[in-house]
C-alpha cells in the first residue's frame, strides 16, 4: 500500500548548524511532496512543497530535494535558529488526491 | 485567510458514548480531511470529502463516519466510542487534491 517513511524521528542540532529531514515514499505516482511544520500545541502549516517536474525548490533557509528514480524526498534548513524547533512532517500525494505523512521529525535546536 | 475552525479544543467522553466532532472552512474549499495524530505515528487519515454527500474512505476508517451537507462543513462521528480513539483528531481543507491543506487547531479526545 502506500506508505511515506521519515528519518530521523528526533533531532538535535545547535543553532547555526544545518538540519536535514529525509523521507521515502512507495507510489511512483506520487507527484505532489510538501512538508509541513508544527509548532507545539499549534496546527501544522504548509513550509514548503515541491511538484515531480522540478528536482530541488528553495525559500530562504529552506530547500527542499526530491529524486524520483530512487523515490526519496528531503528537506534541509540552513543556518538553524531556536524558533525552528517544532515537529516537522514530510508527505507524499497518494491516489485520488490525498495525502500520505510521515511520522514526523521532532527538531530541536539548541542556543 | 483562510480560516478552519473545530467545534472543541477540548472533549471527554465515556465509552460507547456517540461522538460528533465538526468542522467549518470559510474559504469555499472543495475538498475537506479528517485526521488523526498520534506520537510517533504522524497524521493518519480517516475520512475525506471531495464534495458535498460525497466520502472515501482514508487509512484508518473503521469506528468512524462521516457527514458533508454542506460545502463548508465536514463531521466525524464516532457511532460507539473506545479508548482507542482517545487522540488528537485534525480537521483539514484544500482548494483541490494536490493543493495546501489548511488545518484546523485541533480536537484532543479523551475516551474513559
Amino acid at each position: 500500500g502506500e506508505n511515506v517513511e521519515q528519518h530521523p524521528s528526533t533531532l538535535s542540532v545547535q543553532e547555526g548548524d544545518s538540519a536535514v529531514i529525509k523521507c521515502t515514499y512507495s507510489d511512483s505516482a506520487s507527484n505532489y511532496f510538501p512538508w509541513y511544520k508544527q509548532e507545539l500545541g499549534k496546527r501544522p502549516q504548509l513550509i514548503i512543497d515541491i511538484r515531480s517536474n522540478v528536482g530541488e525548490k528553495k525559500d530562504q533557509r529552506i530547500a527542499v530535494t526530491l529524486n524520483k528514480t530512487a523515490k526519496h524526498f528531503s528537506l534541509h534548513i540552513t543556518e538553524t535558529q531556536p524558533e525552528d524547533s517544532a515537529v516537522y512532517f514530510c508527505a507524499a500525494s497518494g491516489q485520488g488526491g490525498k495525502l500520505i505523512f510521515g511520522q514526523g521529525t521532532e527538531l530541536s535546536v539548541k542556543p | 485567510d483562510v480560516k478552519v475552525t473545530q467545534s472543541s479544543r477540548y472533549l471527554v467522553k465515556r465509552t460507547g458514548e456517540k461522538v460528533f466532532l465538526e468542522c467549518v472552512q470559510d474559504m469555499d474549499h472543495e475538498n475537506m480531511f479528517w485526521y488523526r495524530q498520534d506520537p510517533g505515528l504522524g497524521l493518519r487519515l480517516i475520512y475525506f470529502s471531495y464534495d458535498v454527500k460525497m466520502k472515501e474512505k482514508g487509512d484508518i476508517p473503521e469506528g468512524y463516519s462521516v457527514s458533508r451537507e454542506k460545502k463548508e462543513r465536514f463531521s466525524l462521528i464516532l457511532e460507539s466510542a473506545s479508548t482507542n480513539q482517545t487522540s488528537m483528531y485534525l480537521c483539514a481543507s484544500s482548494l483541490s487534491g494536490f493543493d495546501e491543506q489548511f488545518f484546523g487547531p485541533g480536537t484532543r479526545l479523551t475516551v474513559l
